[in-house]
């Protein structure tokens, strides 16, 4: 079964500082892989997507991800945070073929200190 | 281009009502899933169904919850009798087939409160 965790639930950077938020998964199959974003109160915003192509990932708003296979990781960075990055994240996995159903990981809550 | 869109947003409901969440897809997608997200928690996959058909249900609580995509109008999420362990905020999302299924669009949730 698929399993995401995400080390850290609670993440603080100051302004300017890198953003780097952790996300391990499990899965049987290689896997496609997401973070999405989610400001309060709102639904989830999709900031990039791995689906088996170049193994370093760019999404919106300056973020980026980097497959390791090897790892069975998929963090998240940003080398210069704004006030604008507080929000939670959340890593999901899905395997093609299952209907592509997203399993997440429980979030991250990222605060950007001025 | 609307993207996906959930009604209502937010929903009361006192304990033993029925609680009725739509979702309406993006244009031209056939595929819609909903997810559950508990107080503190990630979301939670519940169902995932084409036009007229359910695929897979394996999230769904087995009482009390129902789901239907019916050929012209939006997916409903049912919820009969519920009970104060229901609130939580309600997501749909809808994928095509063009895109391989592979990217999943976001509706803004409806938050069920259960009083």
């Amino acid at each position: 079964a698929q399993s995401v965790t995400q080390l850290g639930s609670h993440v603080s950077v100051s302004e300017g500082a890198l953003v780097l938020l952790r996300c391990n998964y499990s899965s049987s199959v290689p896997p496609y892989l997401f973070w999405y974003v989610q400001y309060p109160n709102q639904g989830l915003q999709l900031l990039l997507k791995y689906t088996s192509a170049a193994t370093l990932v760019k999404g919106i708003n300056g973020f980026e991800a980097e497959f390791k296979k090897s790892e069975t990781s998929f963090h998240l960075t940003k080398p210069s945070a704004h006030m604008s990055d507080a929000a939670e994240y959340f890593c999901a996995v899905s395997e093609k073929g299952s209907g592509n159903k997203l399993v997440f990981g429980a979030g991250t809550i990222l605060r950007v200190k001025s | 281009n609307a993207g996906v869109m959930q009604n209502p947003r937010h929903l009361v409901r006192r304990r033993g009502q029925e609680a009725r969440l739509r979702c309406s897809p993006m244009k031209g997608h056939s595929h819609v899933y909903w997810y559950r997200q508990l107080p503190e928690e990630g979301l939670k996959f519940m169902v995932y169904l084409q036009k007229e058909n359910i695929i897979d249900e394996s999230g769904m609580p087995k009482e009390r919850f129902s789901a239907e995509f019916p050929k012209e109008g939006p997916s409903i999420l049912r919820i009969q009798q519920v009970v104060r362990g229901d609130s939580a905020a309600y997501f749909c999302a809808s994928s095509d087939e063009q895109g391989g299924l592979i990217e999943q669009y976001f509706g803004p949730g409806t938050r069920l409160t259960v009083t």
